[in-house]
């Protein structure tokens, strides 16, 4: 799988939008990028995956470059529960039927204060 | 229940002790992940399952770890004369395989193993 880079930490104002970057400039065509959020004592929480195309669900957004090579994932207003560490990770896209593991790096620590 | 469940919750162990830690997947999920987590760390990948054969043990760090999934469904891990080092929270996750799809994988809360 290809490595990520993530900034360690950021902060946000609860209410504002949170915008946390990821580049994956080794990112194989076969490749997804993954999001997943690790609340404090908590298992890794599943957040939003994409390929190329940019993607909403009700947690986030996920705005993927052109070329791949980097991504954003968009917490639109953050509130104090959105503090976490986030992950992202890019996984590789098996055959129908097998899967594929995830390898996290250290993620990013979004602290989203008053 | 709903989601991912792992038993103990807590274990404290003294080290060169024998330990198992179990994991019951969700319901139909065939794949099934093991990760441990030291502190400050992202998870670290150990094993995983699909079905009851092991797909990739790559992360295993050596031949005290050991797991298995004998039905396809819950797994064990096994951990043989427990070193200090092998402290940490261990993670299972399982996830859904569907044809053309990549599914997630969901956690279960993890095993906190302390070695004395």
């Amino acid at each position: 799988d290809a490595k990520t880079t993530q900034p360690p930490s950021m902060d946000c104002a609860e209410g504002r939008a949170a915008n946390l970057p990821c580049n994956h400039s080794t990112i194989s065509g076969n490749e997804y990028v993954y999001w997943y959020r690790q609340i404090h004592s908590q298992g890794p929480q599943y957040i939003i995956h994409g390929l190329k195309n940019n993607e909403t669900n009700e947690m986030a957004s996920l705005i993927i470059t052109e070329d791949r090579k980097s991504s954003t994932l968009i917490l639109p207003h953050a509130t104090l529960r959105d503090t976490a560490v986030y992950y992202c990770i890019v996984r590789e896209y098996r055959a129908r039927g097998t899967a594929s593991k995830l390898t996290f790096g250290t993620g990013t620590r979004l602290q989203v204060t008053l | 229940g709903a989601g991912v469940s792992q038993t103990p919750s807590n274990k404290v162990t003294e080290k060169g002790k024998y330990v198992e830690l179990r994991c019951d997947p969700i319901s139909g999920h065939t794949a099934l992940y093991w990760y441990r987590q030291s502190l400050g760390q992202g998870p670290e990948f150990l094993i995983y399952f699909q079905g009851t054969g092991a797909a990739d043990d790559s992360g295993l760090p050596n031949d005290r770890f050991f797991a298995v999934r004998p039905e396809g469904s819950v797994s064990t891990l096994k951990i043989q004369r427990t070193e200090r080092g092998d402290s940490a929270v261990y993670l299972c996750a399982s996830s859904l395989i569907r044809s053309g799809r990549v599914g997630e994988l969901f956690f279960g809360e993890g095993s906190r193993l302390t070695v004395l």
